[in-house]
């Protein structure tokens, strides 16, 4: 079956910390990957994605992912948190089928101590 | 750009009624679109695929007679919980996929709905 692990459930760190959120998959076949974060009281925002190429991704607010096609994983990292970045951080796998479904892992809820 | 908005973004109901939610593209032009529930402290757990003009894809699981969805067109979907009982409490969020950007794959999402069935 497909799915999608997030090891780390909840994550506390204090500001100037790196970051490193694990996400592992389960698919049969060529996928998409996606890191969503969900702000306090906001709707859920794309940090980054993967399709094809360069496996390092960069997105916004200096977060990046590498997608490690043998371990099945696309871990986020950031190398210095903000306390702004305390967030819900989810990933995301879809799968190049065709209909454009996401699967999504249960989420990391990240507490920056300023 | 690519905004995604829902109304309600809450409602109380009785046990037994049926509540609506919209939801909407406001910028562009959604060929697709996708209704999840949220568990408290769980993931998005997707309920159904809705295209414009067809009838939705439920996902294994998810009552289509208990969880009406119609996208009657390009900008709008809704979904409408029908004699709804406390179970179906939660957090409704749904999110539309931009047809002018048909290789990216990305979904924007809506700020969702809070449901409360008393």
């Amino acid at each position: 079956a497909q799915s999608v692990s997030q090891h780390n459930h909840h994550v506390i760190l204090s500001e100037a910390a790196s970051l490193e959120l694990g996400c592992n998959y389960s698919y049969g076949g060529t996928v998409n990957l996606f890191w969503y974060v969900q702000y306090p009281g906001q709707h859920l925002q794309l940090l980054l994605k993967y399709f094809s190429g360069d496996p390092l991704v960069k997105g916004i607010k200096g977060f990046e992912a590498e997608f490690i096609k043998s371990k099945f994983s696309f871990n986020l990292r950031k190398p210095s948190v903000q306390w702004s970045d305390t967030a819900e951080y989810f990933c995301a796998v879809m799968g190049t089928s065709g209909t454009y479904k996401y699967i999504f892992g249960t989420g990391t809820r990240l507490k920056v101590l300023a | 750009g690519a905004v995604v908005s829902q109304h309600p973004s809450r409602v109380i109901c009785k046990s037994g009624t049926s509540v609506k939610i919209e939801c909407r593209s406001l910028d562009f032009q959604a060929t697709t679109m996708f209704w999840y529930r949220q568990f408290p402290k769980k993931s998005l757990m997707l309920m159904a695929t809705s295209n414009e003009g067809s009838k939705a894809t439920y996902e294994q699981g998810v009552e289509k007679d208990k969880f009406l969805i119609n996208h009657a067109s390009l900008t709008l979907s809704t979904l409408t919980v029908t004699s709804a009982h406390p179970e179906d409490s939660s957090f409704y969020i749904c999110s539309a996929r931009d047809r002018r950007r048909g290789h990216s794959y990305e979904q924007y999402f809506g700020p969702g709905t809070r449901l409360t069935v008393t």
